[in-house]
């Protein structure tokens, strides 16, 4: 069974800019989260999608959206980049059954901005 | 608001050697607590997930414990290899939303 696939891997942007980068997760999966990695904050969760619903929203300001398609491939969009925004950017994709949710993260990818 | 505290921030120990990892968090309204590891620059794997029924779950050389009422989880590495140096992240999930938190992560090296 593939994992759950982030591209692209890297990125290098400029500021004011935007940028839109894709998770697929794994067949079957339906939720899919995205969290922001930076070595100052840690991971931090951005929102969270089931079933192109958005059902949670993490702290971040309204230049971070995000979506999901019909076939549980969701894409987190970034408007007007800044210097801070250069991150590891991680999805994890959800398998809920019989109660039991585990969270699979894909590779990341890796926004740098200049 | 949940909170999520792991200690050490960073341990070195010789290859062999048992050790611990511990997690903690201020709301024991949890619904799973799971365990990954990352290498630099790359993405989370997860190890273990204890559902908050569960006490405890086990694979292979690792050991993860849950006690709700106390708001700690410990990680229990036996026999440490120069291969599990990397960083090792608790997760919470809470059950009044679906916001899962993380901590900030033990930097763990075994010296061969």
């Amino acid at each position: 069974k593939a994992g759950v696939t982030q591209t692209p891997r890297y990125l290098i942007k400029t500021r004011g800019q935007q940028v839109t980068l894709s998770c697929s997760p794994i067949s079957g999966h339906r939720s899919v989260s995205w969290y922001q990695q930076t070595p100052g904050q840690g991971l931090q969760f951005l929102f969270e999608y089931f079933s192109e619903t958005q059902r949670n929203k993490g702290n971040f300001p309204g230049r971070f959206s995000g979506r999901q398609f019909s076939n549980s491939r969701s894409e987190m969009n970034v408007s007007t980049l800044e210097l801070g925004d250069s991150a590891l950017y991680l999805c994890a994709s959800t398998l809920q059954e019989s109660g039991r949710t585990e969270a699979f993260f894909g590779q990341g990818t890796r926004l740098t901005v200049v | 608001k949940q909170e999520v505290t792991q200690i050490p921030a960073a341990l070195s120990v010789p290859e062999g050697e048992n050790l611990v990892l511990n997690c903690s968090f201020t709301d024991s309204a949890i619904y799973n607590l799971q365990w990954f590891r990352q290498d630099p620059g790359k993405g989370l794997t997860s190890l273990l997930l204890i559902q908050s029924s569960q006490r405890e779950q086990t694979s292979g050389r690792l050991n993860a414990s849950l006690d709700k009422s106390s708001g700690r989880s410990t990680l229990y590495i036996a026999a440490s290899q120069p291969g599990d140096s990397a960083t090792y992240l608790c997760a919470v999930r809470g059950t009044g939303g679906f916001k899962t938190i993380f901590g900030a992560g033990t930097r763990l090296f075994v010296k061969a």
